[in-house]
C-alpha cells in the first residue's frame, strides 16, 4: 500500500541556518511527489512536486526537494532559513487514478525557527 | 488570486447530531475532495467528487457520510450521526482540468465533537 513517513515530528532550528526536512514513500509506480505547508489558521499551500524529469525541483519561498527513487526519498531543503518559514510541512504521494487525484500524506513536520 | 473557501471554520456539535461542512471551491473547477486531519494525525483522505458522482473514497467514508453538490457554487459533507472520533479539522480541496494534483485546498473547519 502506498504511505508517505516523515522521520521528523519537530525541527528547531536558528534563522540563517539551512533546513532539511525528510520525507520517505513507499509506493509501485513512478510516484508523484508534494510538499505542502501549512500555517496556523491557513490552508496547506504547494510547495513544490515531481512528477518526472529533473530529480531536483525547485518551489516557491526559496525550497527546492531532490527526489531519488534508490533511497525512495524526497527531502525538503532551503539553504537559509526566515522566520517566517515555521510552519508544518507536510510531503504527500499522488496515488488517485484517471482523474481524481487523491494525496496520501505523511505525518507532518513541525518547522521552528529560532531567531 | 482565488481561493478555496469553507464554513464555518469552527463547529461545535454534540454526539449524535448531524452536520454538514460546507465548501466553496474554485469557480472553474471540476473536481473536489475532502480530507480530515485528526488532532496529532496525518492529513487523510475521505473522498473525491466528479460529475456529480462519487469518484473514489476511503474506507473512513462509511454511510454516515454524504457529499453533495447542491448548486454550481457549493460543496458539502454531511455527517449524518457524529461520533466522538468524528472529531478533526476537515479540509475541502479543488482543481481544474491541468491536472489531478494541482489542488487547492481550503483553510479548513474544525469540528468538535462533545
Amino acid at each position: 500500500a502506498q504511505s508517505v513517513t516523515q522521520p521528523d515530528i519537530h525541527i528547531t532550528v536558528s534563522e540563517g541556518a539551512s533546513l532539511e526536512l525528510r520525507c520517505n514513500y513507499s509506493y509501485g509506480a513512478t510516484p508523484y511527489l508534494f510538499w505542502y505547508v501549512q500555517s496556523p489558521g491557513q490552508g496547506l499551500q504547494l510547495l513544490l512536486k515531481y512528477f518526472s524529469g529533473d530529480t531536483l525541483v525547485q518551489g516557491i519561498k526559496g525550497f527546492e526537494a531532490e527526489f531519488k527513487r534508490s533511497q525512495s526519498s524526497f527531502n525538503l531543503r532551503k539553504p537559509s532559513v526566515h522566520w517566517s518559514d515555521a510552519a508544518e510541512y507536510f510531503c504527500a504521494v499522488g496515488a488517485g487514478s484517471g482523474n481524481t487525484g487523491k494525496l496520501i500524506f505523511g505525518q507532518g513536520t513541525t518547522l521552528q525557527v529560532k531567531p | 488570486e482565488p481561493e478555496v473557501t469553507q464554513t464555518p471554520s469552527h463547529q461545535v456539535t454534540q454526539m449524535g447530531q448531524e452536520v454538514i461542512l460546507r465548501c466553496v471551491p474554485i469557480s472553474n473547477h471540476l473536481y473536489f475532495y475532502w480530507y480530515r486531519q485528526i488532532l496529532g494525525q496525518k492529513v487523510e483522505f475521505l473522498v473525491s467528487f466528479y460529475n456529480n458522482e462519487i469518484s473514489e473514497k476511503s474506507e473512513i467514508f462509511d454511510d454516515q457520510f454524504s457529499v453533495e453538490r447542491p448548486d454550481g457554487s457549493n460543496f458539502t459533507l454531511k455527517i449524518r450521526s457524529t461520533k466522538l472520533e468524528d472529531s478533526a479539522m476537515y479540509f475541502c480541496a479543488s482543481h481544474g482540468a491541468g491536472g489531478p494534483y494541482e489542488q487547492y485546498f481550503g483553510p479548513g473547519t474544525r469540528l468538535t465533537v462533545t
